[in-house]
């Protein structure tokens, strides 16, 4: 199984640039979620998602939309990106709720210069 | 808003002894786990404590829970120069409108097991 499957690894971007960070997730799980990590930060939820066409917001969630039109995919969009959201973004998804065991991605590198 | 805080921010010891990091929350809890972040990799589940539970057992791990502190600890046992890794608590808590469950992760205890 190839579990979370975050592409792409590495990204660099413009200032006002847009660009969708693409996640797939192969368990059949209906649970998805979007994080942020920054140094000394933690992990900081973005988005997330309880099934198809089922989306809301966690705790950063400006200047990222998502959406979730299949099981598998849930992809993250940066409207307009700005060097704030430099930053490392790992998608997680879960089996039996958003409160149970999470799994991670690799983790996407992205600098907004 | 930041709910687990682990203790210490960093460790450092020698192959074969024991680890122990601790973690802090502030509200009530469903459930609190435990994860693992090898650099540059994403973070993998190592074990879960209900809040009914006390004491939990995985391998070489043992999690303690002490809802009256609302605190946990992590205790890894026979370290080994493989368990270098940052470890997270994070913590299920229902969100403001009381119904989804989401975690909350605090900022993570570095750990470095020296051969």
């Amino acid at each position: 199984n190839a579990g979370v499957t975050q592409t792409p690894k590495f990204q660099v971007l413009k200032t006002g640039q847009s660009m969708t960070l693409q996640c797939a997730q192969d368990m059949n799980h209906e649970y998805m979620s979007w994080y942020r990590q920054d140094p000394g930060m933690g992990l900081r939820l973005i988005h997330y998602s309880v099934g198809a066409g089922i989306t809301d917001q966690g705790e950063v969630p400006n200047g990222y939309n998502v959406s979730r039109s299949t099981t598998e995919d849930f992809p993250l969009r940066l409207l307009s990106a700005a060097p704030s959201q430099t930053s490392v973004y790992f998608c997680a998804s879960s089996y039996r709720g958003l409160h149970t065991e999470a799994f991670f991605g690799q983790g996407t590198r992205l600098t907004v210069v | 808003s930041q709910q687990g805080e682990e203790d210490p921010q960093a460790l450092s010891i020698q192959e074969g002894e024991n680890a122990t990091m601790n973690c802090s929350y502030k509200t009530s809890i469903n459930n609190l786990q435990w994860y693992r972040q090898n650099s540059g990799r994403g973070l993998v589940h190592l074990i879960l404590i209900r809040s009914n539970e006390r004491e939990k057992h995985s391998g070489r791990l043992r999690v303690t829970l002490d809802t009256s502190k609302k605190s946990s600890s992590l205790l890894i046992t026979a370290s080994r120069a493989a368990d270098t890794a940052s470890y997270f608590c994070a913590t299920s808590e229902k969100n403001s409108g009381g119904s989804n469950y989401k975690l909350t992760f605090g900022k993570g205890t570095l750990l470095t097991v020296n051969p």
